[in-house]
């Protein structure tokens, strides 16, 4: 079972924003760890989105944003566009687990 | 451009040891600041980090306790690859396996080069 938590799916109308969380704990964001996302399509990989909460990778659009708070994290989707519909996952490391971890994963639907 | 490419069978019998290998394009298993893992995804254990190799000074290898003991990440530095050796597996393996490039960030790593996936069925 994944310890970091996301909300199963999130939805929008085109030109909306919105967020997706990620809640953890004490041993994992709480702690000093950064938080990574991730975006997966159908049948592919998973593509990381952001690394070090906040951080955009080249080619990633300036509409995604991240940020961290205590024992949670979020991304933020500003001006959703169909492309966007996807499956997104959080990232961190755990100590109690002593391993990587990954969220339960958000399916972003574009209404 | 830099690429992993993974190789293996897609079925693998019960009891028996899933093998899966990563040829690694532009980039070297050796480079310091990276390291090279092993996910798995499957719909009842999501996306789950398995271990994974790296090289400072000498091999480290590190791997989540719920396969340690059935597991073995070994890096080949002759022909620039990481293999995945599963010892024992049961049906609750069967999953798409990814072969991944790990990069240290300030604190923690993440993993920012994927293998395009190889679904492993474990049945009999």
């Amino acid at each position: 079972q994944s310890v970091l938590t996301q909300p199963p799916s999130v939805s929008g109308a085109p030109g909306q924003r919105v967020t997706i969380s990620c809640t953890g704990s004490s041993s994992n964001i709480g702690a000093i760890y950064d938080v990574h996302w991730y975006q997966q399509f159908p049948g592919t990989a998973p593509k990381l989105l952001m690394y070090g909460s906040s951080n955009r990778p080249s080619g990633v659009p300036d509409r995604f944003s991240g940020s961290k708070s205590g024992t949670s994290a979020s991304l933020a989707i500003t001006g959703l566009q169909a492309e966007d519909e996807a499956d997104y996952y959080c990232q961190s490391y755990d100590d109690g687990v002593s391993g990587y971890v990954f969220g339960t994963g958000t399916k972003v639907t574009v209404l | 451009q830099v690429q992993l490419q993974q190789s293996g069978p897609g079925l693998v019998r019960p009891s028996q040891t899933l093998s899966l290998t990563c040829a690694i394009s532009g980039d070297s298993v050796s480079r310091n600041g990276a390291a090279w893992n092993w996910i798995r995804q499957s719909p009842s254990r999501g996306l789950e980090w398995l271990g994974r190799t790296y090289y400072r000074s000498m091999w480290f290898h590190e791997y989540a306790a719920s396969v340690k003991g059935r597991i073995t990440i070994n890096p080949d530095t002759s022909q620039s690859q990481f293999s995945l050796q599963l010892n024992s597996v049961t049906p609750d393996d069967t999953a798409v396996y990814y072969c991944v490039r790990g990069t240290s960030w300030s604190w923690g790593w993440y993993f920012d080069l994927w293998g395009r996936g190889t679904l492993v069925s474990v049945s009999s």
